[in-house]
């Protein structure tokens, strides 16, 4: 079946430490998102992306990085720079019929 | 102005009541409109579309105007499963714009 994989659903880590979030999609969807979500709040856009090797910031891209090298995957980098990291991060890709979004990750700084 | 803008709620309704939800978007020129819901700690899923004649689904009935520039979402006969936050969300070209959410629960 067709869907959007994110991994790993919890993970931990330590402050000052890089993690990658991995999302991956197998609908053929050329665009993608990342997005964070906390507690009691809407959807945050981080990054996106309308095509290979091509990516745009959103609204709170400070301290994230992405990469799109195959139209498949979309990996998030959190870097130490994001200040206040925990969150619940979604990952969507979209058609015009509206976005299809992964199971998201869970991070927490410890 | 933000592109998308929903009442929080939150909405506490008792078993059998009927409930309704707007969203306003401030781009005119927006294309297609969704309604997600999402349980708590899980990710939005797809409830459905909204059609310019409007469109029902069982219980659930989604309206589109253009005119005022607001999506509805109505709920008939309101059951315990439907608690959860229903997020309105707008197509402008190349980007999705959510609302933050209306948060429902379903009283028995």
């Amino acid at each position: 079946d067709g869907g959007i994989t994110q991994s790993p659903k919890y993970l931990f880590r330590k402050e000052g430490q890089n993690v990658t979030l991995s999302c991956e999609q197998n609908l053929n969807h050329d665009a993608m998102y990342w997005y964070r979500q906390d507690p009691g709040q809407g959807l945050r856009l981080i990054y996106y992306s309308q095509i290979v090797n091509d990516f745009q910031k959103g609204d709170i891209a400070e301290g994230y990085s992405v990469s799109r090298e195959k139209k498949e995957s979309f990996p998030l980098t959190v870097t130490s720079a994001q200040k206040n990291p925990t969150a619940f991060y979604l990952c969507a890709s979209s058609t015009r019929g509206g976005y299809t979004f992964g199971s998201g990750t869970r991070l927490t700084v410890v | 102005r933000k592109e998308v803008e929903q009442d929080p709620g939150p909405f506490n309704v008792p078993e059998g009541a009927t409930v309704a939800f707007n969203c306003t978007y401030s781009n005119s020129a927006s294309q297609s409109f969704f309604w997600y819901r999402q349980d708590c700690r899980k990710e939005p899923k797809l409830l459905m579309s909204v059609y310019s004649s409007g469109n029902e689904d069982g219980r659930f009935t989604a309206q589109l105007n253009r005119a005022s520039q607001y999506i509805s979402l109505l709920i008939r006969d309101s059951k315990l499963s439907d608690s959860a936050t229903y997020l309105c969300v707008v197509n402008s070209g190349a980007q999705f714009y959510f609302g933050t959410g209306t948060s429902l629960t379903v009283i028995p």
